[in-house]
């Protein structure tokens, strides 16, 4: 069965400070591994990293996949209190489509 | 502007009824999801459409049934027989069914309360 476990459950920073979420996961089939946001209601996507695309960046925020480790971090540097938001990883499953296994979550919380 | 729209954004039901939850796609995808998410957790899959007139089970489909009679609409019904229905819902869809990587888009989400 997939599995994928994120950490810390909840982050307090404060603005300006550098944070790192986790996600470890155990999959039978790995195509990719996919970051979300979720402030209020709907996830946004972040990014996908694959095989062929173990590091992404976009502005303040980077990720980084390791296959041999089975993990993937995200950072995000130089933190706003718009970046408070629970954090989501997870991982297709199977061969094709989207039946995505969800980590629990990191719910991090950016103050003034 | 291309999205998906769920409705409605609160429901609120009675012990032993049956509720519907609306889910609407003009983003031209085959592939629609519906999840389910308690507090503090993450999302677990209750079905599942990889094209019209088919749908699979996930990992949390007892007491709910979906129908697949139209590419842009995949509805989710909450049944008597789920125990502990209040949470809140969300559908997502995807490009049609392929081994390429995408990623899923998701509404904004339904959150049903039982009463």
């Amino acid at each position: 069965e997939d599995k994928v476990v994120q950490s810390p459950l909840s982050l307090v920073v404060h603005e300006g400070d550098t944070v790192t979420l986790n996600c470890s996961y155990e999959v039978t089939n790995f195509r990719s591994l996919l970051w979300y946001k979720q402030e209020k209601k709907a996830p946004t996507f972040l990014f996908m990293l694959t095989s062929s695309g173990i590091e992404k960046k976009s502005g303040r925020l980077s990720s980084i996949l390791d296959k041999k480790e089975l993990f993937s971090i995200l950072n995000i540097t130089a933190t706003q209190t718009g970046d408070s938001a629970v954090y989501l990883c997870a991982v297709p499953r199977g061969y094709a489509g989207n039946m995505l296994t969800f980590g629990g979550g990191t719910r991090l919380m950016v103050k003034p | 502007d291309g999205g998906i729209t769920q409705s409605p954004k609160y429901l609120f039901r009675k012990e032993g009824q049956n509720v519907t939850l609306s889910c609407e796609q003009n983003l031209n995808h085959d592939a629609m999801y519906w999840y389910r998410q308690d507090p503090g957790q993450g999302l677990r899959l209750i079905y599942y459409s990889q094209i019209v007139n088919d749908f699979q089970k996930g990992d949390i489909a007892e007491g709910y049934s979906v129908s697949r009679e139209k590419k842009e609409s995949f509805p989710l019904t909450v049944t008597s027989a789920q125990k502990n229905p209040t949470a809140f819902y969300l559908c997502a869809s995807s490009i049609p069914w392929a081994r390429e990587n995408t990623e899923a888009f998701f509404g904004q989400g339904t959150r049903l309360t039982v009463v």
